[in-house]
């Protein structure tokens, strides 16, 4: 089976807070995706993320939020200043194919964000 | 963009009966159309897909059905066991082909 590693799998913050949650796609895979559910709700796009720039984001992914792929291979998700309402379970996802029309979206396990 | 609606929000069967769970979506440039079981504290994992240019797909106990003009696509889950139990989500591709839409979820019971 792929691998997408996330880590951590649990973080809990305060209010304020920097948080950084981490991924490993599939390797050599060029599309990344976040996606964030808050418990009980829906899976909602956060951002994708094509050959090293952001390619598309939806309007929950505001100032407050940017990704990185500082070193080619992890790609970060992060949160400058979280509210409480940032708690949720975060998923980095990658695309078994080349692109989302051509197969599966593959999930990694998640992050699951508390803020206090 | 993409508007994906899905129900019902929760489904309760007897083991062994079917289930059916119905979404809909807005853009008929749509063409491709997963569906994924998510256990209780685990990731959404792909079950079965389907895309526009077929109408049903099957795959031992689970088939999908999509009508292109209606625009809606459905699940049936046949002779139902508890380890079905879990939440469904339904989705759709963007026109861009750059994400997927996904539906509310179903929490689907399964009574043994």
């Amino acid at each position: 089976e792929p691998e997408v590693t996330q880590t951590p799998s649990h973080q809990v913050t305060q209010m304020g807070q920097e948080v950084i949650l981490r991924c490993v796609p599939i390797s050599n895979h060029l599309y990344f995706y976040w996606y964030r559910q808050i418990l009980g709700q829906k899976v909602e796009f956060l951002v994708s993320f094509y050959n090293n720039e952001i390619s598309e984001k939806s309007e929950i992914f505001d100032d407050q939020f940017s990704v990185e792929r500082p070193d080619g291979s992890n790609f970060t998700l992060k949160i400058r200043s979280t509210k409480l309402e940032d708690s949720a379970m975060y998923f980095c996802a990658s695309p078994l194919a080349g692109g989302l029309n051509t197969g599966e979206l593959f999930f990694g396990e998640g992050s699951r964000l508390t803020v206090l | 963009g993409e508007n994906v609606e899905q129900h019902p929000s929760t489904l309760s069967v007897q083991e062994g009966d079917s289930a059916v769970i119905k979404c809909t979506y807005s853009d008929s440039a749509s063409n491709y159309f997963p569906w994924y079981k998510q256990e209780l504290g685990k990731r959404p994992q792909l079950i079965i897909d389907i895309r526009s240019n077929v109408g049903e797909k099957k795959d031992q106990r689970i088939a999908v059905t999509l009508n292109k003009t209606a625009k809606h696509f459905s699940l049936h889950i046949t002779e139902t066991q508890p380890e079905d139990s879990a939440v469904y989500f339904c989705a759709a591709i963007g026109y861009n082909f750059n994400k997927f839409y996904f539906g509310s979820g179903t929490k689907l019971n399964v009574k043994p």
